[in-house]
């Protein structure tokens, strides 16, 4: 069974500030692993994925992740937070080898970007 | 490509009522799937269509549930006899199975209450 933690609830960062959000992840095979972010009562919006090659993946708005196998992890990073980036964030998981491609989610990480 | 739609985006119903939602996906994508999110709570698979072909169906989905996707187009998902721990947010994703194209996208979700 494939599995996602976020071991962070809450992050909070000041304007301008890196950002990290954590992310581990559990899957039998090489996994898909990706970056999701939610906007107070809007649906997911995708940010980026890992799919194969490079381990450090750049996606929308600046936003980048790298997967560390070893580690089991997939961390999104923004290098300078803005105000606008306040919102909640979710990892998630697919396991190419199971039928479909069906997500795995993680339960969210809310961050606040202070100004 | 207007994204994924679904209406409607609120719904408040008593409980023991019949309720459908429909989910208009991307236009050429051929995979559709149906998550809840519940508040505070990552999103959780429910099933999924491969063009009209439903491949799977998770045991959260009880036989008050029932999902159709009669041309390989739409989808609605109707819950039964409603109970409040129906209470949740169903969120559509469509998907393009092959092109090197991974990711899901959702549309704004169905914000159920039942009161």
């Amino acid at each position: 069974a494939q599995s996602v933690a976020q071991p962070e609830d809450q992050v909070n960062v000041a304007e301008g500030n890196p950002l990290t959000v954590k992310c581990t992840y559990s899957v039998s095979g090489n996994p898909y692993l990706f970056w999701y972010v939610q906007y107070p009562n809007r649906g997911l919006q995708f940010l980026l994925k890992y799919i194969t090659g490079d381990n450090l993946v750049k996606g929308s708005y600046g936003f980048e992740a790298e997967f560390n196998k070893s580690q089991t992890s997939f961390h999104l990073k923004k290098p300078s937070a803005l105000v606008s980036d306040s919102a909640l964030y979710f990892c998630a998981v697919r396991d190419p080898k199971a039928a479909g491609n069906k997500l795995t989610f993680g339960g969210g990480t809310r961050v606040l970007v202070k100004p | 490509d207007t994204g994924v739609s679904q209406d409607p985006r609120h719904k408040i119903t008593k409980r023991g009522q019949n309720v459908t939602f429909r989910c208009d996906p991307i236009s050429e994508h051929n995979r559709l799937y149906w998550y809840r999110q519940t508040l505070g709570q990552g999103p959780e698979f429910l099933t999924y269509f491969q063009n009209e072909a439903q491949l799977e169906k998770s045991r959260l989905l009880s036989d008050r549930f029932s999902a159709e996707r009669p041309k390989g187009s739409f989808s609605t998902l109707e819950i039964q006899r409603t109970e409040q721990g129906d209470s949740a947010m169903y969120l559509c994703a469509s998907s393009l199975v092959g092109g090197g194209i991974y990711e899901q996208y959702f549309g704004p979700g169905t914000r159920l209450t039942v009161t």
